[in-house]
C-alpha cells in the first residue's frame, strides 16, 4: 500500500513565525503536491512537484514556498504564518504515467491554525 | 480554467438508503477521480475514471465523457459512508487536477 506521512496532524502557530510542514511518501512516486483545503472551497493547489529540486505553482502559491531535496520528501514553508493561512493542509504523491492517467494518494492532513 | 460542479452539496441518508452523487465538468478531460474524506480528515481515492463504469463493492460510479458528467451510487449505505465526495477532473495530459467542492455525506443509524 501506499503510504503518505505528514508530520503533524495538528499544529498551532503564532503570527510571523516561521511554519515548516513536511511530507515523505514511501513508493517512489515522481510527482508530489500540497493542497489546502477550507469549507466551501474543495481543495487547492498551492505547489507541485515532478522531480527532485523542481517545482511548480499552483492556483494560490502565494506566501507559501516549497523544497524538495530527496525525490521521497515534499516540504512546505510558511515563510510568515498569517491567520488567513489557518486551514487544512493536504499533501498528495502520484506516479508518473504517460496520458495523465495516475491516481493521487493523499496522507492525513496537516490542522494549521495561526494565533 | 475547467469547471468542475457537483451535487448537491449536502445529503442525509437514513442507513440502507441508496444515493446518487453528481459532478459536472465543462471541459474534455482524461482523468476524473472520486475521493472520499473520512470525519477525521483523510481523502482515500475511490475510482479513476474517465469514462465507463466501475464497480466496488457497494460503490459504483459511471463517467459520460461526451456529456460531461460523472455519476457516484452508494448503495445499502453504512454510517461508515459519512463524509465529504470529492470529484476532481484533469483538461489536459499534463495539468492539475481541479476539484469540485464536495458533496458533504451524512448517513444516520
Amino acid at each position: 500500500d501506499v503510504k503518505v506521512t505528514q508530520s503533524s496532524r495538528y499544529l498551532v502557530k503564532r503570527t510571523g513565525e516561521k511554519v515548516f510542514l513536511e511530507c515523505v511518501q514511501d513508493m517512489d512516486h515522481e510527482n508530489m503536491f500540497w493542497y489546502r483545503q477550507d469549507p466551501g472551497l474543495g481543495l487547492r493547489l498551492i505547489y507541485f512537484s515532478y522531480d527532485v529540486k523542481m517545482k511548480e505553482k499552483g492556483d494560490i502559491p502565494e506566501g507559501y514556498s516549497v523544497s524538495r531535496e530527496k525525490k521521497e520528501r515534499f516540504s512546505l514553508i510558511l515563510e510568515s504564518a498569517s491567520t488567513n493561512q489557518t486551514s487544512m493542509y493536504l499533501c498528495a504523491s502520484s506516479p508518473q504515467r504517460g496520458g495523465g492517467q495516475e491516481t493521487q494518494y493523499f496522507g492525513p492532513g496537516t490542522r494549521l491554525l495561526v494565533l | 480554467g475547467i469547471q468542475v460542479e457537483q451535487s448537491p452539496p449536502d445529503l442525509i441518508l437514513q442507513e440502507g438508503a441508496n444515493s446518487t452523487l453528481r459532478c459536472n465538468f465543462s471541459d474534455s478531460v482524461n482523468n476524473l477521480q472520486w475521493f472520499h474524506q473520512n470525519p477525521w480528515g483523510q481523502l482515500i481515492n475511490l475510482f479513476y475514471i474517465p469514462s465507463g463504469t466501475k464497480q466496488n463493492g457497494r460503490l459504483s460510479a459511471t463517467t459520460v465523457a461526451t456529456e460531461r458528467y460523472s455519476l457516484l451510487y452508494i448503495s445499502s449505505s453504512q454510517t461508515t459512508d459519512s463524509g465529504v465526495y470529492f470529484c476532481a477532473v484533469r483538461p489536459e495530459s499534463w495539468g492539475k487536477l481541479q476539484f469540485g467542492a464536495g458533496t458533504q455525506v451524512v448517513v444516520t443509524p
